[in-house]
């Protein structure tokens, strides 16, 4: 039972050139977020998918899209990196029932250059 | 916007000290989550309040729902060096999956 698993670890970019970031929960979980985290700050949401087959913008979505490819997997991409996208990116995976309980994976940390 | 806000942002204390950070929401929120962040780590759920004015402990960890439903606040009675690292609160306002971070409150414990 690995959780929220998270590919790459580590990714360093050019200006202008395009990544997406893999996210994968085995926890059967309905709900699952993309976040990122700047030195210093808190998480800032950029999407997330309440359930199978839904996305919804968060509060930083601009410069991103996602893909919920199914119930397990959630993608973030950037079609065309700038300096303003260097962070610390986390993918957070919730039950969606009761207690929204939010599971947390290890972070891809980007750096555009 | 919806905006959550943390204080203080910083906070050292001496080992053996008590702790508090305090969570403050421009709206009125459906329930709150508080999550700690070691340093170069995750963020790792703590505990989540629901109910107006709710108070939950987990040992030397007590947590408070304020009355309205807009604020919140931990504290950490004897604070150990194990308790160093960021704390965060979320925010989830009614009718919505999402959650919205507060600013943190960086945490560091002089032994």
């Amino acid at each position: 039972n690995a959780g929220v698993t998270q590919t790459p670890k580590f990714q360093v970019l050019k200006t202008g050139q395009s990544m997406t970031l893999q996210c994968a929960q085995d926890m059967n979980h309905n709900s699952m977020y993309w976040y990122r985290q700047d030195p210093g700050m808190g998480l800032r949401l950029i999407y997330y998918s309440a359930s199978e087959g839904t996305t919804d913008k968060g509060e930083v979505p601009n410069g991103y899209n996602v893909s919920r490819l199914n119930k397990r997997e959630f993608s973030l991409r950037l079609e065309s990196a700038a300096p303003s996208q260097t962070s610390v990116y986390f993918c957070a995976s919730s039950s969606g029932s009761v207690v929204y309980e939010q599971y947390f994976g290890p972070g891809t940390r980007l750096t555009v250059t | 916007g919806q905006q959550v806000m943390q204080i203080p942002q910083y906070q050292h204390v001496q080992e053996g000290e008590d702790f508090t950070t305090y969570c403050n929401s421009s709206t009125t929120l459906s329930n709150i989550q508080w999550y700690k962040q070691r340093p170069g780590g995750h963020p790792v759920f703590l505990i989540q309040l629901v109910k107006s004015g709710e108070v939950k402990k987990q040992k030397r960890l007590t947590f408070q729902f304020g009355e309205a439903k807009k604020n919140s606040s931990l504290h950490i009675t004897a604070t150990q060096t194990t308790d160093v690292g960021t704390y965060f609160c979320a925010g989830q306002t009614s009718g919505t999956y999402k959650y919205i971070f507060g600013t943190g409150t960086r945490l560091k414990v002089l032994a």
